[in-house]
């Protein structure tokens, strides 16, 4: 089973900075990988899909990159309602629902 | 526009089988294009898939090897829903439980069931 790594756990930033998330498979996972931002009390909620196409209704201000085993969720400019838990998830290999990563916090600095 | 109502009870006996429903909307359970999961998130286990059912031509289904054995997922074309049922429930099957769609990634998600595991 792959295994997906995420870092940093938690992320401080300030309103209006870029925050930049990152991933790593154990395997490679060509492009077939998503990432989703998760709110407390709610379910996760798909941002990006095929490692760097938004979902439909997604800001431009996110952007995923990456290919392989590494990969990476960019918030060009955070907002306020952007503070929340960032996953990803590989859905190239076994177990074919995919597995997530740990997750990553991104709080007010 | 898809929306998953999940229902089911929030408490079972260690055990006891859990089961919950997943009401779909705005999509069909044999739809040729969606597959249809459920996952769990715990504090202790993250988010883990559990298993899948689609229709392909014929029906199919997927489990997940931490619950093989205990762990069905059954379709309800009638009711246009989608079905666990997870056997011998233990404290450690204590989590929020989500059915969701997915095709690329999951664009769908219900709004989530607590099941606690307990006497």
């Amino acid at each position: 089973e792959i295994v997906m790594t995420q870092s940093p756990a938690t992320l401080s930033v300030s309103p209006g900075e870029r925050a930049t998330l990152s991933c790593r498979a154990s395997q490679g996972l060509s492009s077939n990988l998503a990432w989703y931002q998760q709110k407390p009390g709610q379910a996760p909620r798909l941002l990006i899909y095929g490692a760097s196409t938004r979902a439909t209704g997604v800001p431009a201000r996110f952007s995923g990159s990456g290919s392989g085993t590494d990969f990476t969720l960019t918030i060009s400019s955070l907002q306020s309602e952007d503070f929340a838990v960032y996953f990803c998830q590989q859905y190239n290999n076994w177990p074919p629902g995919g597995t997530f990563g740990p997750g990553t916090k991104v709080d007010i600095k | 526009q898809v929306q998953l109502q999940q229902s089911g009870p929030g408490l079972v006996k260690p055990s006891q089988t859990l089961s919950l429903t997943c009401a779909i909307s705005g999509d069909s359970v044999s739809s040729n294009s969606a597959v249809w999961s459920w996952i769990r998130q715990s504090p202790s286990r993250g988010l883990e898939w559990l298993g899948r059912t689609y229709y392909r031509s014929k029906w199919y289904n997927d489990y997940a090897v931490s619950v093989r054995g205990r762990i069905t997922i059954n379709p309800d074309t009638s009711r246009n829903q989608f079905s666990l049922q997870l056997n011998s429930v233990t404290p450690e099957d204590t989590a929020v439980y989500y059915c969701a769609r997915s095709g690329r990634g999951y664009d769908y998600w219900g709004q989530g069931t607590l099941v606690t595991v307990s006497s």
